[in-house]
């Protein structure tokens, strides 16, 4: 039983564009919901994160957008640079317990 | 501040012999929590940890797996008897008592273990 979502295996961006990573969830009950970002060979990095009672996050070049009714949550890099070429993973949790990771998507930022 | 350490980063095992992998938290941090994940998969819960005390363990299997988090030293993860299916990379992960994100957790390198 997946919970967390990411439908998108891998993306492909050009750099100084918009990277725009989806994840959908089922579980009504979360509600904190994270993104982590993971380079090979290294364990994951927090990123940012988003309250389910608020539809936006804003850090620098990272926003994240928040669909309650639609079960759907998106990471937003604007611009996107080489450097954030990594696997990044959507996570949720109940009541600040464990986290349920999505599957990743593996981001390349191409010159 | 040294971040969480994983000891070791690779680990190859025999089926049958027993998996031992170590996992010392970020100074000041009291909770702890192992990850695995297996090839082309996102990281899933095993077990959550305060010090001597196992306050979640939903995610382990119902054999061959334990875990520890004593009142001195790192928190060990056991695999008794492993099998091919155990290889995976194994996260620990750190987070303090009154974490200002809910969630935010820090970790580890991870170990890679390999089952033959």
């Amino acid at each position: 039983d997946q919970q967390v979502k990411q439908n998108s295996p891998s993306l492909s961006v050009q750099e100084g564009r918009i990277s725009i990573l989806n994840c959908d969830y089922t579980n009504s009950m979360f509600d904190y919901f994270l993104w982590y970002k993971k380079y090979p060979a290294e364990g994951p990095t927090f990123l940012i994160s988003i309250s389910s009672i608020k539809d936006k996050n804003e850090d620098g070049r990272f926003t994240v957008f928040l669909n309650k009714s639609a079960k759907h949550l998106s990471l937003h890099i604007v611009p996107s640079q080489p450097g954030d070429s990594a696997v990044y993973f959507c996570a949720a949790i109940i009541q600040d317990d464990k986290l349920i990771f999505g599957t990743g998507t593996r981001l390349q930022v191409f010159p | 501040n040294a971040g969480v350490m994983q000891n070791p980063r690779h680990l190859v095992r025999r089926r049958g012999q027993e998996a031992r992998l170590r996992c010392s938290p970020m100074k000041g941090h009291s909770h702890v929590y192992w990850y695995r994940q297996l090839p082309e998969e996102g990281l899933k819960f095993m077990v959550y940890l305060q010090k001597e005390n196992i306050i979640d363990e939903s995610g382990m299997p119902k054999e061959r797996f334990s875990a520890e988090f004593p009142k001195e030293g790192p928190s060990i993860l056991r695999i008794q008897q492993v099998v091919r299916g155990d290889s995976a990379a194994y996260f620990c992960a750190s987070s303090p008592s009154g974490r200002r994100i809910p969630g935010e957790q820090y970790f580890g390198p991870g170990t890679r273990l390999t089952v033959t």
